[in-house]
């Protein structure tokens, strides 16, 4: 089945660690994305990239990083300049990154201890 | 700057009762809009878009909305709500090459 999988669902880390998040769609499309979700506040983008190799910030990319080598893969590092990292992390992809609908995976929420 | 409000943080309904979920948005052009729904811990599943056409646009799971340029809304409704249909309700309008989300509205059942 086509889709989206995000790994871990649940990650704990301890402050000054990084820790990387998997996004992997075999759905064959050109955008990907990364959000970050906290109650109330809805999504934020962090990165999108709507090609391989190339990738832009979004409204809150400070304390993060992204690649994108392969088409089906954008991973996402939380690096230890992130200051408020424990939230609930959606990664998507649509067929185009303009007006296209976006498939979202299950989501992977980080804990920082 | 393009923007998406949904005034109500919270809504509780009666099952059976009818549902209408609000929507404003702020785009300089014929936005392209989206209703996505959240269950607890999950990813988004899309609802329904309105790229064009027809203003009154059918969804899945017993949903429509309505596209009203003058008022800048697209308001999700539903005729009679189920149990199932606790969830958060995200309203989204496209931009050049990203999607901006409205802050949600949680729904809540009464049995």
């Amino acid at each position: 089945d086509g889709g989206i999988t995000q790994s871990p669902k649940y990650l704990f880390r301890k402050e000054g660690q990084n820790v990387t998040l998997s996004c992997e769609q075999n759905l064959n499309h050109d955008a990907m994305y990364w959000y970050r979700q906290d109650p109330g506040q809805g999504l934020r983008l962090i990165y999108y990239s709507q090609i391989v190799n190339d990738f832009q910030k979004g409204d809150i990319a400070e304390g993060y990083s992204v690649s994108r080598e392969k088409k089906e893969s954008f991973p996402l590092t939380v690096t230890s300049a992130q200051k408020n990292p424990t939230a609930f992390y959606l990664c998507a992809s649509s067929i185009t990154g303009n007006g296209g609908e976006l498939f979202f995976g299950e989501g992977s929420r980080l804990t920082v201890l | 700057a393009q923007s998406v409000t949904q005034p109500d943080i919270h809504i509780t309904v009666s099952e059976g009762a009818s549902l209408e979920l609000r929507c404003n948005y702020s785009y300089g052009a014929t936005p392209y809009l989206f209703w996505y729904v959240q269950s607890p811990g999950q990813g988004l599943q899309l609802l329904l878009k309105y790229f064009s056409g027809d203003t009154l646009v059918q969804g899945i799971k017993g949903f429509e909305a309505e596209f009203k340029r003058s008022q800048s809304s697209f308001n999700l409704r539903k005729p009679s709500v189920h149990w199932s249909d606790a969830a958060e309700y995200f309203c989204a309008v496209s931009s050049t090459d990203k999607i901006i989300f409205g802050k949600g509205t949680r729904l809540h059942i009464l049995p």
